[in-house]
């Protein structure tokens, strides 16, 4: 399977622990996503990295939250003093971006839950 | 800035019936138009995509969309709805870069 994938698929912390998430992107992908999903919600943008940059982050991404790419290969996302509010899915994505009107197509890993208790 | 409505938190439709979901997008340009698919505890899957040419596009599971400029809309249609097309569907729009929005989705379920 050469899809995006998600590690782990599901963690559950006590609230002021840290975890970490890990994605592999699509191998041919320079771009890669971090949403966060609530229950009852569409996917909301977190941050994206071009190769090893990350070039936007959303102000949803408070200080406790950091991501990395340090290879433009697989990243993390690292949550630190966890809080309940934290607890939801974190879908990793990735895209090939070209020029043009080709556009950014994302395709989604299955995702990772997390709660907080 | 750009944003997708779908007016529809939920909808029932009986297995065989046609099906339609409604999504509006706020954008100033020609958007990158999306619909997704989410089955309960898994990611999202691309059903189809409309970046420019013929407004009508077709995808995977035997789901088209039309792209409507005037209406603002992208309605994802499907002649016969299954049991197993029972998921959550997401319109979203990307503004060209990198970000993609989506809406709040709608959630269908099929009834024999």
């Amino acid at each position: 399977d050469t899809g995006v994938s998600q590690d782990p698929r599901h963690k559950i912390t006590k609230r002021g622990q840290n975890v970490t998430f890990r994605c592999d992107p699509i191998s041919e992908h320079n771009r890669l996503y971090w949403y966060r999903q609530t229950l009852g919600q569409g996917p909301e943008f977190l941050t994206y990295f071009q190769n090893e940059a990350q070039l936007e982050k959303s102000r949803l991404l408070s200080d406790r939250f950091s991501a990395e790419r340090p290879k433009g290969s697989f990243s993390t996302l690292e949550i630190q003093r966890t809080e309940q509010g934290d607890s939801a899915m974190y879908l990793c994505a990735s895209s090939l971006a070209r020029g043009g009107r080709s556009g950014n197509t994302i395709y989604f890993g299955e995702g990772s839950w997390l709660t907080v208790v | 800035a750009q944003s997708v409505t779908q007016p529809d938190i939920h909808i029932t439709v009986s297995e065989g019936a046609s099906l339609e979901l409604r999504c509006n997008y706020s954008y100033g340009a020609t958007p990158y138009l999306f619909w997704y698919v989410q089955s309960p505890g898994q990611g999202l899957q691309l059903l189809l995509k409309y970046f420019s040419g013929d407004t009508l596009v077709q995808g995977i599971k035997g789901f088209e969309a039309e792209f409507k400029r005037s209406q603002s809309s992208f309605n994802l249609r499907k002649p016969s709805v299954h049991w197993s097309d029972a998921a959550e569907y997401f319109c979203a729009v990307g503004a060209g870069g990198f970000k993609t929005i989506f809406g709040a989705g709608t959630r269908l379920f099929v009834k024999a």
